[in-house]
């Protein structure tokens, strides 16, 4: 694995949907994670995607994976205040044991 | 239905005193892991075990050793701590090493050396 990027903060309404961006210099990366961290909390697996496929949705969440770009993207639809915590991005190839991550997303969001 | 433990969740130390902190996992997972977290940083991988009887050195792992007690348990010691290791501490798990096998983390050891 090697750098994986995101924005540090986003604030976003509630009831709108909010886009999290993930950037990756690995080519050879074969699954992308998203990772939720509560405060005072481990990290919760979310959802993650194999290269192969371009979307993956599961209920609120939907990912998105350019690998052209190598780019992620995680969108909550109708964002709720219990969506308020840190994202991470997270990228590993398909026999490495090692995790990249990002520097984290912390997510607010406002009444 | 509790996952991966970790223990304490608050340590403070002095500089040069030792600390071991514990993790177990209950998922019957052959790989675990200790990370620490940084503020700005993300996490980095200190150590891994693949399985049971191994482990290998991740991206940090000067001034930390590990035990794989047996399947359950991945200890990390600090032998002589250093304000640089103050950091949230993170033990994880999976079923196996590969990449569709995603990680299970604890909730995280909060440790500050003074």
């Amino acid at each position: 694995g090697e750098d994986v990027e995101q924005s540090l903060f986003l604030s976003v309404r509630e009831g709108d949907s909010s886009v999290i961006n993930c950037t990756y210099t690995d080519s050879s990366s074969t699954y992308l994670y998203w990772y939720k961290q509560e405060p005072g909390a481990g990290l919760q697996l979310l959802t993650y995607i194999f290269s192969n496929m371009d979307m993956k949705q599961d209920q609120r969440l939907t990912v998105l994976l350019n690998k052209k770009d190598k780019h992620l993207s995680l969108r909550i639809a109708d964002t709720q205040t219990g969506d308020s915590a840190i994202y991470f991005c997270a990228e590993t190839g398909s026999n490495d044991y090692k995790l990249s991550f990002g520097a984290g997303t912390t997510v607010t969001v406002r009444a | 239905n509790a996952g991966v433990t970790q223990t304490p969740k608050f340590q403070v130390l002095k500089t040069g005193q030792s600390m071991t902190l514990q993790c177990a996992q209950d998922m019957n997972h052959n790989s675990m892991y200790w990370y620490r977290q940084d503020p700005g940083m993300g996490l980095r991988l200190i150590y891994y075990s693949a399985s049971e009887g191994t482990t290998d050195k991740g991206e940090v792992p000067n001034g930390y050793n590990v035990s794989r007690l047996n399947k359950r348990e991945f200890s990390l010691r600090l032998e002589s701590a250093a304000p640089s290791q103050t950091s949230v501490y993170f033990c994880a798990s999976s079923d196996g090493t590969g990449g569709n096998q995603p990680q299970h983390f604890g909730d995280g050891t909060r440790l500050s050396i003074l």
